[in-house]
């Protein structure tokens, strides 16, 4: 069974704060995705990576930046975190491929003050 | 125009009717078809996925695909308060990304 986990199910920050959310896959995937999901607009991909060290922006990057060290691993990191990023994150993986399923961990709920 | 459209309204059913859900797209080049479902504070799960035109079953599942019309479905028979959840349609273009629908949430009253 996949099994992706996340560091945090809820965490509450600061505006101003740096913030790091950590992501882990089990299977081996090459892919690993970070999303955030709003009421209303639904998932919105931030960053992925396709390999360790390699990362692509999603639709919406700004105010994030990721690591992906080792190939388990990827941390999305809000350098300085507003109110505006308050929102719930979720990590995926994936083996890639034409039918691209990914995974998905619990979510972390974030929320600046 | 989005590459998915889904129309995020909730839902809400009695215990055995039929949900019907849809999403149209915009992108001719998308090869898989999915659908996911999401459970309160967790995260999305896939349901199940289709690559033609045409109905695919998985028990009180069924999803369908136009794509001269660019329209996907998702019924749900004989609904379940087990099946409250937000479903999201999803497609895939082959390049490791997904396009996401904005959800619906179904409430499934016993």
């Amino acid at each position: 069974d996949v099994k992706v986990t996340q560091s945090s199910r809820y965490l509450v920050k600061r505006t101003g704060e740096k913030v790091f959310l950590e992501c882990v896959q089990d299977m081996d995937h090459e892919n690993m995705f970070w999303y955030r999901q709003d009421p209303g607009l639904g998932l919105r991909l931030i960053y992925f990576s396709y390999d360790v060290k390699m990362k692509e922006k999603g639709d919406i990057p700004e105010g994030y930046s990721v690591s992906r060290e080792k190939k388990e691993r990827f941390s999305l990191i809000l350098e300085s975190a507003s109110t505006n990023q308050t929102s719930m994150y979720l990590c995926a993986s994936s083996t890639g491929g034409a039918l691209e399923t990914q995974y998905f961990g619990p979510g972390t709920r974030l929320l600046v003050l | 125009q989005k590459e998915v459209e889904q129309d995020p309204g909730p839902l809400s059913v009695p215990e055995g009717a039929i949900v019907s859900l849809n999403c149209t797209y915009s992108n001719s080049a998308f090869q898989y078809f999915m659908w996911y479902r999401q459970y309160s504070r967790k995260g999305p799960e896939l349901l199940m996925y289709t690559y033609s035109s045409g109905n695919k079953e998985d028990g009180r599942f069924t999803a369908q695909v136009d794509k001269s019309s660019k329209y996907i479905s998702l019924f749900i028979r004989d609904s379940q308060p087990s099946d409250s959840a937000t479903y999201l349609c999803a497609i895939s273009y082959g390049n490791n990304r997904l396009a996401f629908g904005k959800g619906n949430q179904v409430v499934v009253i016993p």
